[in-house]
């Protein structure tokens, strides 16, 4: 099983739609969660750190399940610059290793 | 403030030779991460500093590649010899603590021919 797990995709949805990403862990010790935007050919960037009571940016929202261990991303009102790769984020996700875990990431294409 | 500096941007090389790749992180940032990015895949972690000190490099070819942070500023990543495999964009990363946010630099694109 993968350290993070995530559907590949690619999501194709329309201006203005909500669209969701999924990720699930291995590593019931992990501490911290992230999701980081990664557009065509630059560096991951941090998008939202996910917190186990929710939280919000915007247009953004990420949840945390621990007992699940699952993580989740909603984007609302897509926009075409919310094309990108989003890539799901745990730190220990070895025992013993604090270093960020990253999933494969999810393609997210936003059609006109 | 300025970003985490990575030199050269591209890279292409035949296999069996050898390259070096150069990091400089933020100011001040103690942690320094490289990371291996396949194309369609996540950034694997390769090897963590804390200071001039190696936390972890489990996942390290060690056969292969080596990697150094000399007075715990820069760094510079080698691979001899290169292998097709190999080819991928080796990211540089840093961080203020360990379990802090981490800020990437633009990345190396290696290619191995």
């Amino acid at each position: 099983r993968k350290e993070v797990e995530q559907d590949p995709g690619p999501f194709n949805v329309p201006e203005g739609a909500t669209v969701a990403f999924n990720c699930t862990y291995s590593n019931s010790a992990s501490q911290s969660f992230f999701w980081y935007r990664q557009d065509c050919r630059k560096e991951p960037k941090l998008l939202m750190s996910v917190y186990s009571s929710g939280n919000e940016d915007g247009r953004f929202t990420a949840q945390l399940n621990r007992a699940s261990q699952y993580i989740s991303l909603l984007i609302r009102d897509s926009k075409l610059s919310d094309s990108a790769t989003y890539l799901c984020v745990v730190n220990g996700a070895f025992t013993g290793r604090r270093a960020l875990t990253f999933g494969s990431g999810t393609r997210l294409q936003v059609q006109p | 403030e300025a970003g985490v500096a990575q030199s050269p941007r591209y890279k292409i090389i035949e296999k069996r030779q050898s390259v070096a790749f150069w990091c400089n992180p933020i100011s001040g940032h103690a942690t320094l991460y490289w990371y291996q990015q396949i194309l369609g895949q996540g950034p694997k972690l390769l090897i963590q500093f804390q200071n001039n000190g190696v936390v972890d490099d489990s996942q390290l070819p060690k056969d292969r590649f080596s990697a150094e942070r000399l007075k715990g500023v820069d760094s510079t990543l080698k691979i001899q010899p290169a292998k097709l495999e190999d080819s991928a964009v080796y990211l540089c990363a840093s961080s203020l603590t360990q379990d802090g946010g981490y800020t990437f630099g633009s990345g190396t694109r290696l290619t191995v021919v």
